[in-house]
């Protein structure tokens, strides 16, 4: 079964705190992303990664930057905490085959920024 | 005009029927097609995939997947209470793009 772990299920942090978001899988998976998921809004993607030390922009990443020094670890930072980052934040990793292989989900970490 | 649309519901159904779920998306290169089941406060599960034209049938689930008309839809039978979920619609192409989501609750 793949596994993903996320560092935290309920974070709060104060306006302008630097944020770190651990995640991590132990299927040996090429590809790891993260998202937000907000009412109405749905899943919106903020950057994936599809081998160690590479990174690329998703949808949304104005505010976010990312880290991925090992294969099994996706790190997402939020550089200075904004109340408009309150949200879900879902890690997800993908085996290989490009970016459009089956992507399974850690268990979230719920955000509140006050 | 958005990747992946799907009736956001919420959609009720009685205890032993069948649920349908449907999806439409916006561009003919897409390749695969994912239903997944998202329980409130929890992370989205996988149900199934879907490569091909036609049905694909999982115990309860069965996907069908029609290109030409670029719609997908999810069906559920002998629907039970433990079926209450949103359940997303994803598609991909060069990434992922992902629906809002279906709320489901299945009244026992």
């Amino acid at each position: 079964d793949v596994k993903v772990t996320q560092s935290s299920r309920y974070l709060v942090k104060r306006t302008g705190e630097k944020v770190f978001l651990e995640c991590v899988q132990d299927m040996d998976h090429e590809n790891m992303f993260w998202y937000r998921q907000d009412p109405g809004l749905g899943l919106r993607l903020i950057y994936f990664s599809y081998d160690v030390k590479m990174k690329e922009k998703g949808d949304i990443p104005e505010g976010y930057s990312v880290s991925r020094e090992k294969k099994e670890r996706f790190s997402l930072i939020l550089e200075s905490a904004s109340t408009n980052q309150t949200s879900m934040y879902l890690c997800a990793s993908s085996l290989a085959g490009g970016l459009t292989d089956t992507q399974y989900f850690g268990p979230g970490t719920r955000l509140t920024v006050l | 005009q958005k990747e992946v649309e799907q009736n956001s519901g919420p959609l009720s159904v009685p205890e032993g029927a069948i649920a349908s779920l449907n999806c439409t998306y916006s561009d003919r290169v897409s390749q695969s097609f994912f239903w997944y089941r998202q329980y409130s406060g929890k992370s989205p599960e996988l149900i199934m995939s879907i490569y091909s034209n036609g049905d694909k049938e999982d115990g309860r689930f069965t996907a069908q997947l029609n290109k030409a008309s670029q719609y997908v839809s999810l069906l559920i039978r002998d629907s039970q209470p433990s079926d209450s979920a949103t359940y997303l619609c994803a598609v991909s192409k060069d990434q992922f793009y992902f629906g809002t989501g279906t709320s489901l609750t299945v009244i026992p």
